[in-house]
């Protein structure tokens, strides 16, 4: 199984910061990631999928970018609304696998 | 409005057996494949499996975790989506949510999800 190992597990951060996460799959998964966004009690939500699309709805202050092994999801200027914990998930092959998640805490 | 519900959790003891249901609206439900993801309290997600279409003779993949033990299906005649666990163990404690996955150019995704359903294994 792709194992996606996601960095960091936790990070903390004001309103108005550029946010970074990681993703890095343990073998190549072309382009076939998303990133899901989960608040405290919610069911996820889809931000990004293929790498780099933004879903239709989620304000452009998201971007996702990566190839192969190597991915990332930034947030160009942290809001409020965007503390939460923020998974990848890798569809290239079965089974389907998700990062560790990242917890974005409020500084 | 797209909408996925599940049902169906509740508290079970080891080695029994639970039906999760999921109705879904607002979509036309046969043409999407279909997921299940679950979330152990405080832990990360983790994808059970997948029920594809008629198109793709509803063909099923799932997690070795839960092979053998957890059947997916579907009515599509009902708009549902069903989870079948047997011989269940207090480490499938989670809340599972049901996704539709949607597909373009060969790109995957879930959305939406539904809003969850607790399933507790404990004696």
């Amino acid at each position: 199984a792709i194992q996606m190992t996601q960095s960091p597990s936790s990070l903390s951060a004001s309103v108005g910061d550029r946010v970074t996460i990681t993703c890095r799959a343990s073998q190549g998964i072309r382009n076939d990631l998303g990133w899901y966004q989960q608040k405290p009690g919610k069911a996820p939500k889809l931000l990004i999928y293929a790498a780099s699309s933004l879903q239709s709805g989620v304000p452009s202050r998201f971007s996702g970018s990566g190839s192969g092994t190597d991915f990332t999801l930034t947030i160009s200027s942290l809001q409020p609304e965007d503390f939460a914990t923020y998974y990848c998930l890798q569809d290239y092959n079965y089974p389907l696998g998700f990062g560790g998640g990242t917890k974005v805490e409020i500084k | 409005e797209v909408q996925l519900v599940e049902s169906g959790g509740g508290l079970v003891q080891p080695g029994g057996s639970l039906r999760l249901s999921c109705a879904a609206s607002g979509f036309t439900f046969s043409d999407h494949y279909m997921d299940w993801v679950r979330q152990a309290p405080g832990k990360g997600l983790e994808w059970v499996g997948r029920t594809r279409n008629k198109a793709n003779s509803y063909t099923t993949e799932y997690a070795a975790s839960v092979k053998g033990r957890f059947t997916i299906s579907r009515d599509d005649s009902k708009n549902s989506l069903y989870l079948q666990m047997n011989s269940l163990k207090t480490e499938d404690t989670a809340v599972y949510y049901c996704a539709r996955v949607g597909a373009e150019l060969g790109y995957n995704w879930f959305d939406p999800w539904g809003q969850g359903t607790l399933v507790t294994v404990s004696s």
